[in-house]
């Protein structure tokens, strides 16, 4: 598959272990996120999304963190499975505003056997 | 598989000319938009149409332009291509009344000027 990103940041963990994902989002008035995940030589899988009237949330395997405070979002991934290796990125969106997404640069996550 | 198609695979062309890249949404989705992924810049968001018209934009550059036809599939046109422009290019559709979670990206068109 294609290799998006070569330069991205990596996180290595151990499979069973949990898996933190950082996000510095840009806009402060940016009111709902989103993460994805990216695997190789596919497109963007929607994970999980939050509004800013939350500050958790969480779904299967996956919780979602929002820091408003300072812009900060993260993801974690419970016992990481080797099927989680992929880079993940968060995007932001003002929901009255537009239909647009903007995205962060991502991160790549290997998981270790 | 997430019911988003997109034609060709890989293209490789040459700085000045001129492709199209084609999405086939998934069934019943209204909504097709496209976007870049480059590795300096990541992914940007292009372009957004519905039902035919175009609903918002993005960092769309001049000589890019898309449109959606009546049978809902869209096509991207890039001409007077730059080096610059060789990236991944996906196109998403969605269901009319669904959010963002309703969102599905192609496998993406990976272009090429040399």
């Amino acid at each position: 598959g294609e290799s998006v990103g070569l330069h991205l940041p990596t996180l290595s963990v151990q499979e069973g272990d949990n898996s933190i994902i950082n996000c510095a989002y840009s806009n402060s008035a940016s009111d709902y996120f989103i993460w994805y995940k990216q695997e190789s030589g596919k497109g963007p899988q929607f994970i999980i999304d939050i509004r800013s009237n939350m500050d958790k949330r969480q779904g299967q395997r996956v919780t979602v963190l929002l820091n408003k405070t300072v812009k900060h979002l993260s993801l974690q991934i419970a016992a990481t499975q080797p099927g989680d290796s992929a880079v993940y990125f968060c995007a932001e969106n003002k929901e009255d505003s537009s239909y647009k997404l903007i995205f962060g640069s991502g991160t790549r996550l290997l998981v270790r056997p | 598989d997430s019911g988003v198609t997109q034609t060709p695979k890989h293209l490789i062309t040459a700085t000045g000319q001129r492709v199209t890249l084609r999405c086939s949404p998934r069934s019943g989705d209204l909504s097709v938009y496209w976007y870049q992924q480059s590795l300096d810049q990541g992914l940007q968001f292009l372009i957004q149409y519905y039902n035919g018209e175009e609903r918002a934009k993005g960092n769309i550059l001049e000589r890019f332009s898309a449109q959606q036809f009546p049978d809902l599939h869209s096509e991207l046109n890039l001409s007077s291509l730059e080096l610059g422009d060789s990236a991944l290019y996906f196109c998403a559709s969605s269901s009319p009344t669904g959010g963002w979670d309703t969102q599905y990206f192609g496998p993406g068109t990976r272009l090429t000027v040399l």
